[in-house]
Parts: structure tokens; sequence; C-alpha cells
């Protein structure tokens, strides 16, 4: 079953504009991770937030954690073209083994136009 | 340094055949996952690999799946007999260790169409 739920489904903006995505999760999380897939390709790893973290930045990335809304955000300032892709939330959910397994959500679709 | 590689990257083929996948992590990483990503879906795990070990096969569906990590390195994922709902893309993943701490590193996946 999929912890994480991401928000919006799809967003489509104009290139040099900033794209906000967030995530919702069930459980308790120690963190939480965000991958980017573009087309046709596997996902690659963006960022990790620990749940001791309200705020982490890389590059134009910025995530946000809140554990108390169970809910973290991705913010992509100035966009380009070359970020079109699927974004992902992913967090490490206890598996029917009993050890922790990632759990990714459906994903937000971006589509930044030239 | 090399990225984690599958093949095929595409397979096509008629439903009640095999078929199998291959994976070749990381060099140095530990942990191998696979997973099966459905269109407009995220990925699920099916399987993770400590070394040569199987450790969390509790979403393989074990009678038609089966996977192997014979000598702890590269990987090969099988299915016996596809099915129509098996179309999907299915990706290898590997780690160092794990820990959830951990970033995956994925490989592109291969796609199944079975017809």
């Amino acid at each position: 079953s999929q912890q994480g739920e991401e928000d919006p489904q799809a967003l489509s903006i104009q290139e040099g504009e900033n794209a906000t995505m967030n995530c919702s999760y069930k459980t308790s999380i120690n963190n939480l991770q965000w991958y980017r897939q573009n087309s046709g390709r596997g996902l690659v790893h963006l960022i990790l937030i620990r749940s001791n973290e309200r705020e982490k930045h890389s590059g134009r990335l910025r995530v946000t954690l809140d554990t108390s809304k169970k809910s973290s955000s991705l913010l992509i300032t100035a966009s380009r073209a070359a970020d079109t892709a699927s974004y992902f939330c992913a967090t490490p959910v206890v598996s029917g083994a009993g050890s922790y397994q990632l759990t990714f959500g459906k994903g937000t679709k971006l589509s930044v136009i030239p | 340094e090399a990225g984690v590689v599958q093949s095929p990257r595409y397979k096509i083929i008629e439903k009640k055949q095999p078929v199998a996948f291959w994976c070749n992590p990381i060099s140095g990483h530990n942990t191998l996952y696979w997973y099966l990503q459905n269109l407009g879906q995220g990925p699920e795990l099916l399987i993770r690999y400590e070394n040569e070990e199987a450790v969390d096969d509790s979403q393989l569906p074990k009678d038609r799946f089966s996977a192997e990590r014979l000598k702890g390195v590269d990987s090969t994922l099988k299915i016996q007999p596809a099915e129509l709902g098996d179309s999907a893309v299915y990706l290898c993943a590997s780690s160092p260790t794990y820990l959830t701490y951990n970033e995956q590193f994925f490989g592109p996946g291969t796609r199944l169409t079975v017809l």
C-alpha cells in the first residue's frame, strides 16, 4: 500500500516560475525523500530530510517537513524546461517482513513550458 | 562510476511465456532492490537483497515470480508464466547498505509488454 500521496497530480508552469509540490503521509517517519523521474528513465534521488529537520535546501530545491501535519513540500525555484519530470516522495514504512521499505507516492507530473 | 545497469530495456512477449530481467548494481553496493512500476504509479518494492540473501520478499508474487542474486552482485528477476497484468516497468535499484537514510540508485528499468 502507498504511504505518501503527492498533490497536485499534474502541474504545468512557464519557465522561470516556481513549482510547488506537496506530499502527505500516514504514519510516523524518520525521514522523507524526494525523487525525480524523467520520461522513460529510472528515478534519481533529489534530497532527503530527516524528521528532526524542518527545512532543507539543495541548489534550486527547497524541501519542508511538518511532522505534526504529516506533510512535506518540494519547491523548485526558477524552473527550467529540463525540470519537466515526475516527482515522487518516498517514506520508509515497516513491511510485511518486519523491515523498513521505501514506499513511493503516485507522483506529481510537472511540465515546464519554455 | 557506472550506474545501475539493466537489460533488456524493452521486452514484448505473449502471455504464458517466461521472461527474465537482469540487473547489475553499482559496484560495492550490498543492497539490491527490485521494484514494479505501473503506469501513473510510483514504484512498489518486490524484493530486497542483502548480498545474496533475500531479506524482504513479502510483496513478491511467489507463484509466478522468482529472483536470485547468487554471488551477491548481479541479479535476475523471472516471471513464469507471464500474465497480461504483468505489463509494467521493472526497476532495479541498489544502495551501499540497508539503512532507511540511504539514497537508492535506480537503473533505467525494463519495460515489459505482455500481449
